[in-house]
């Protein structure tokens, strides 16, 4: 059974810009979580989707969207990007995304911000 | 306020030296806890999920505890490839089913 996929895996932006990740979960996983790493904050919740509706959502800036579509595939957006935006942005998937619901990650997508 | 604490931040270990990986938490309500296995560059691997104060589970070389506060990652005879950085994370009870990450533990296993 193949894992969760992101794409793309690297990319360099410059301040300003916006760029889109997109993340693939496992088949037969609703839920997908973001997640944001970075070695001062480790690992921040971002947001959660589930049949194709935001559940959940941390502490970002509206700079920060996402949505999944009815394939459970999900797409997140940063605009404006700023340099303390540069992290490893990490996709997690589960079955159902219920309490105590093992959630796998993907291997991230590492952003750079010029 | 919830919060994850792991410590040491680092570990360094000979091979055959077995050690212990600290996680203390305080949640409003836990549903679980999770320990995952990181490589650098890569994502997070699942290794455990425990429910409940004395649950146990094992793979190979690592033991997972909990009690009501704190949770131990036991690693018996660690081996160089056991070198990784180990994270723990809760989920509290309630609607939200984010987890909530500790720094994690940088384990170096020497030959």
């Amino acid at each position: 059974k193949a894992g969760v996929t992101q794409t793309p895996r690297y990319l360099i932006k410059t301040r300003g810009q916006q760029v889109t990740l997109s993340c693939s979960p496992i088949s037969g996983h609703r839920s997908v979580s973001w997640y944001q790493q970075t070695p001062g904050q480790g690992l921040q919740f971002l947001f959660e989707y589930f049949s194709e509706t935001q559940r959940n959502k941390g502490n970002f800036p509206g700079r920060f969207s996402g949505r999944q579509f009815s394939n459970s595939r999900s797409e997140m957006n940063v605009s404006t990007l700023e340099l303390g935006d540069s992290a490893l942005y990490l996709c997690a998937s589960s079955l159902r995304g219920l309490q105590a619901d093992t959630q796998y990650f993907g291997p991230g997508t590492r952003l750079t911000v010029l | 306020e919830d919060q994850v604490t792991q410590s040491p931040e680092a570990l360094r270990l000979q091979e055959g030296e077995s050690s212990s990986l600290n996680c203390s938490y305080t949640v409003s309500g836990l549903r679980g806890l999770f320990w995952y296995r990181q490589d650098p560059g890569k994502g997070p691997e699942f290794l455990f999920t425990l429910y409940s104060a004395g649950e146990e589970k094992e793979k190979e070389r690592l033991k997972a505890t909990l009690t009501k506060k704190e949770s131990f990652l036991h690693i018996t005879a660690p081996k160089p490839e056991d070198s990784a950085t180990y994270l723990c994370a809760v989920q509290r009870g309630g609607s939200q089913g984010n987890l909530i990450f500790g720094k994690g533990t940088k384990l170096s296993v020497k030959p």
